[in-house]
C-alpha cells in the first residue's frame, strides 16, 4: 500500500524550515527518502531502519517512528538547491524486495 | 563506476504497438527494479528482478512484462500500447534489493503513446 505524504506542495523562502511527513498503514522495515529535480532521476537522501533512528545529511535530517509507522523529513535553513519533489519510499519487510513510494511533496524555495 | 544506463531516452509509439526498454545496472548490482512515473501519481512499482528471477510484481496488467539477463541487464516490454501508458519509465539498481540498500536510478525512458 502506498504511503501517504503531506503536504503535497510547499513554498519556502530561503532560510526557512520545512517538514515533510510520510505515513503508512502497514508495519515498516525501513523508510527511504529521495529528491527529484525536474527532468532528472531521483537521488537518494537517506535510509531509516526501524528503531527510531534519526539520521542527518547536511541540513536535512529525518526521523522514523516505527510504532506510528511514520517518518518525517526536516529541512533546515532551506537553500535554493533544495527545490524539487521529495519522495518517501517504504519497505514492509527485509525480504519484501519492493520499495513503495508516496506521491511526492513538491518543494519550491524562492529567494 | 558508471551509473545506471537506460535506453532509449525518448520513444514515440502509436496505440497497439509494443515497446521494449533497456536498463543496464551499476556493475556488481544484481537487483533491478522498474517504476512508472506519471504526473501526480509518483513512482508506481512495476517489478523487481534478482539473478534473472522476478521476485515481486506491482499491480499492472499482464501487458507489462520484464526479464533479466545473466549479466544483470534488464528489459521491460509493454505490448498493445494504450494512451495511458505514456509515462517516464525508471529503472533502479542495488546490490541485492534488500530493504536497507539505497536505489540508484537511471535517467529514465520517456514514452509517448499517440
Amino acid at each position: 500500500q502506498q504511503p501517504v505524504q503531506s503536504p503535497q506542495a510547499v513554498i519556502l523562502r530561503e532560510g526557512e524550515d520545512a517538514v515533510i511527513n510520510c505515513s503508512s498503514s502497514k508495519a515498516l522495515y525501513s523508510v527511504h527518502w529521495y529528491r527529484q529535480k525536474h527532468g532528472e532521476a531521483p537521488v537518494f537522501l537517506m535510509i531509516l531502519l526501524k528503531g527510531g533512528e534519526q539520521k542527518g545529511h547536511e541540513k536535512i535530517s529525518a526521523s522514523f517512528n516505527e510504532k506510528k509507522q511514520q517518518s518525517s523529513l526536516y529541512l533546515t535553513a532551506s537553500q535554493l538547491s533544495y527545490s524539487g519533489t521529495y519522495f518517501c519510499g517504504t519497505y514492509s519487510g527485509a525480504g519484501s524486495y519492493q520499495l513503495t513510494f508516496g506521491k511526492g511533496t513538491k518543494l519550491s524555495v524562492i529567494p | 563506476k558508471a551509473g545506471v544506463t537506460q535506453t532509449p531516452r525518448y520513444l514515440i509509439k502509436t496505440r497497439g504497438q509494443q515497446v521494449t526498454l533497456s536498463c543496464s545496472p551499476i556493475s556488481g548490482h544484481r537487483s533491478v527494479s522498474w517504476y512508472q512515473q506519471t504526473p501526480g501519481q509518483g513512482l508506481q512499482f512495476l517489478f523487481e528482478y534478482f539473478s534473472e528471477t522476478q521476485r515481486n510484481k506491482g499491480n499492472f496488467p499482464g501487458r507489462f512484462s520484464g526479464r533479466q539477463f545473466s549479466n544483470s541487464r534488464s528489459e521491460m516490454n509493454v505490448s498493445t500500447l494504450e494512451l495511458g501508458d505514456s509515462a517516464l519509465y525508471l529503472c533502479a539498481s542495488s546490490p541485492r534489493g534488500q530493504g536497507g540498500e539505497k536505489l540508484f536510478f537511471g535517467s529514465g525512458t520517456q514514452l509517448s503513446v499517440l
